[in-house]
């Protein structure tokens, strides 16, 4: 079964410094989607993505994070001047179309640590 | 805005038993999907089961059922003949129509015991 990939599982990065998060969507799905989830809380919404631009975005997904769609198979997350509150699982997910009736199949995650 | 209310932040179920998890849910929108996901300890989102808002019939996928009531806004989750391999945190999520948007409950921790 077609899965979404997401690398790395496990990223550490020092506090200030930019990270790159990975996503290989469902070869053919359209959308795509990035959340996140802070060690014990629930999943929250950042952004979803869709013919190369972004089509809704959370009030945390600021001036900090940027999404990019670099070729036809890659979708990424680029998180800027890292911060410690930004330590949390990142999962990345796809859907073929965009009725609500549509799930969305996540990834296995990134966890991020910021020290 | 649209919510989601899981109130059973833990369970523990005896091997082989049925079990419930609740999931209450708050919008003003008219049509929307409702969703069930299953994250092990390994960490991954899995997808379960969804609920249309306009389904006449609960939806059925294995021994994943859901109890939908749209008069009380419910859609929990019933898991039969539990197995060790349920143990997981499931959490409960809504999507409504003209959004992209899941919103997640935040998820009860079912332990399956043997």
């Amino acid at each position: 079964e077609p899965e979404v990939t997401q690398t790395p599982s496990h990223q550490v990065t020092q506090m200030g410094q930019e990270v790159i998060l990975r996503c290989v969507p469902i070869s053919n799905h359209l959308y795509f989607y990035w959340y996140r989830q802070i060690l014990g809380q629930k999943v929250e919404f950042l952004v979803s993505f869709y013919n190369n631009e972004i089509s809704e975005k959370s009030e945390i997904f600021d001036d900090q994070f940027s999404v990019e769609r670099p070729d036809g198979s890659n979708f990424t997350l680029k998180i800027r001047s890292t911060k410690l509150e930004d330590s949390a699982m990142y999962f990345c997910a796809s859907s073929e179309e965009w009725t609500v009736n549509q799930p969305q199949h996540f990834g296995d995650g990134t966890r991020l640590s910021i020290l | 805005a649209q919510k989601i209310t899981q109130t059973q932040p833990g369970m523990f179920v005896q091997e082989k038993e049925a079990v419930t998890l609740d999931c209450t849910y708050d919008t003003s929108d008219q049509s929307y999907g409702l969703f069930w996901y299953k994250q092990p300890s390994s960490g991954e989102m899995i997808f379960l089961i969804y609920q249309g808002s306009y389904d006449e019939q609960n939806a059925t996928e294995g021994r994943y059922s859901l109890n939908f009531q749209k008069a009380r806004k419910s859609a929990n989750l019933v898991i039969s003949a539990s197995q060790l391999g349920d143990s997981a945190m499931y959490f409960c999520a809504m999507r409504a129509q003209g959004a992209q948007k899941l919103v997640f409950g935040q998820g009860t921790r079912l332990t399956i015991n043997p």
